[in-house]
């Protein structure tokens, strides 16, 4: 148990909906990092907060967005959702923004139909 | 851009049989090489961090090493246990964001 919490474990929608994924970071970390996982694209990184911030943004879609609150868990919005944003979605945490190792949550089963 | 490039895709091994995993690395200044180890439907599991050439790392059966282009996984006398995805991930200098290769899926058979 990495001390990483991701909800909900899966979620099964429709195309054109939006959904929220929440994820609450290690006690402790101020750095929450969103990925997403494919059978064809592997772990991309999508976007990442540091303390309330938006610190980089990676290959993450305008219909994407993410924030993270005062309490540092995080939420990701997906929206007008389409067939190929079925993933895995991962949210990682450490303790800066620079070279520490990042510790993964179980991992969101986003299934769009 | 920074890449990564694991090799072999799949390895299949016998208990007890030592192998090596390959990670191929290009990247602008390595602030830190990354291993991983991913259960299917799980999040990846952290296993070591190298920074610099020449530094080694164990964990039990398992021990990362570090040149200047590539990092191995070698893994000792493997148990049936010890199957799963390995994935090599960089860091550059400046970037916040790790770079994963597709990884090695390692399965041992008992």
């Amino acid at each position: 148990d990495s001390g990483v919490t991701q909800t909900p474990k899966h979620l099964i929608t429709a195309t054109g909906q939006r959904v929220t994924l929440r994820c609450s970071p290690r006690s402790g970390d101020l750095s929450v990092y969103w990925y997403q996982q494919s059978l064809d694209q592997g772990l991309q990184f999508l976007i990442q907060y540091y303390n309330g911030e938006e610190r980089a943004k990676g290959n993450i879609l305008e219909r994407f967005s993410a924030q993270q609150f005062p309490d540092l868990h995080s939420e990701l919005n997906l929206s007008s959702l389409e067939l190929g944003d079925s993933a895995l979605y991962f949210c990682a945490s450490s303790p800066r923004t620079t070279t520490y190792e990042q510790y993964f949550g179980p991992g969101t089963r986003l299934t769009v139909t | 851009e920074d890449q990564v490039t694991q090799s072999p895709e799949a390895l299949r091994l016998q208990e007890g049989e030592s192998s090596s995993l390959n990670c191929s690395y290009t990247v602008s200044g390595l602030r830190g090489l990354f291993w991983y180890r991913q259960d299917p439907g799980k999040g990846p599991e952290f296993l070591f961090t190298l920074y610099s050439a020449g530094e080694e790392k164990e964990k039990e059966r398992l021990k990362a090493t570090l040149t200047k282009k590539e990092s191995f996984l070698h893994i000792t006398a493997p148990k049936p246990e010890d199957s799963a995805t390995y994935l090599c991930a960089v860091q550059g200098t400046g970037a916040q964001k790790l770079v994963f290769g597709q990884g090695t899926r390692l399965t041992i058979n008992p």
